[in-house]
């Protein structure tokens, strides 16, 4: 069965700083695919980010990129040069290869607080 | 603008009352999903719609059941509600064959 585990519950950082967060996940598929959501305060959930299993690169949009560390079963996020409105959940979310019907397992999040 | 919408955004409902959540999308996704989020246990997978009628259990169905009978809609229904349903729903949907899902605004629902 499939699991996925953030083990940081919340952290606080000065703006304009980096912040990573942890991820690692479990799986027997050789091939699966990763996902990076964000929560806002308002209730909303936002996709940042994916990593697809087979990818030797690590995945970059804007200030989110991945580290993609297959060995360990690792896929953290970092958010280079945090803003205020980077204050948010985060949750990390992986869909194995043969998984029908694109179920997605989720962790259960890490709270980012971004301090001015 | 591509989105998921849900209604209604609040409920209040008594113990034993039907509940009726809706989600709809304007991107002709196929695959529909719904969710419900509790404190310390994130987003649990409730039912999955792969399309018109063709509906598939999540990690916890029991308690609801879901209907699906346009692309572009689909509910969730709380036979006879119990307070232990009392949660935040989400709605989501995405392309048949991408596993990005995109999200609604959430469904807070009390039972009392």
């Amino acid at each position: 069965a499939q699991k996925v585990t953030q083990t940081q519950t919340s952290i606080s950082v000065m703006e304009k700083t980096t912040v990573t967060m942890d991820c690692v996940y479990e799986t027997q598929d050789s091939s699966y695919f990763l996902f990076w959501y964000k929560q806002t305060a308002s209730g909303e959930i936002v996709f940042l980010i994916r990593q697809d299993s087979y990818k030797k690169e690590n995945a970059t949009v804007g200030h989110y990129s991945l580290n993609f560390q297959k060995p360990k079963s690792s896929i953290g996020l970092i958010i280079t040069a945090t803003q205020i409105e980077d204050s948010a959940v985060y949750f990390c979310a992986m869909r194995e290869g043969d998984s029908a019907g694109n179920k997605l397992t989720f962790g259960i999040g890490t709270r980012v607080l971004v301090r001015p | 603008d591509m989105k998921v919408t849900q209604m209604p955004r609040y409920l209040i409902k008594r113990m034993g009352e039907n509940v009726l959540l809706e989600c709809g999308q304007d991107m002709s996704h196929e695959t529909m999903y719904w969710y419900r989020q509790d404190p310390g246990l994130g987003l649990q997978l409730i039912y999955i719609s792969y399309d018109v009628d063709s509906n598939s259990e999540g990690d916890i169905p029991k308690g609801y059941r879901v209907s699906r009978k346009k692309r572009e809609h689909f509910s969730l229904i709380l036979d006879s509600a119990k307070t232990n349903q009392t949660s935040v729903y989400f709605c989501a949907s995405s392309r048949q064959n991408q596993d990005t899902q995109y999200f609604g605004p959430g469904t807070r629902l009390l039972v009392l």
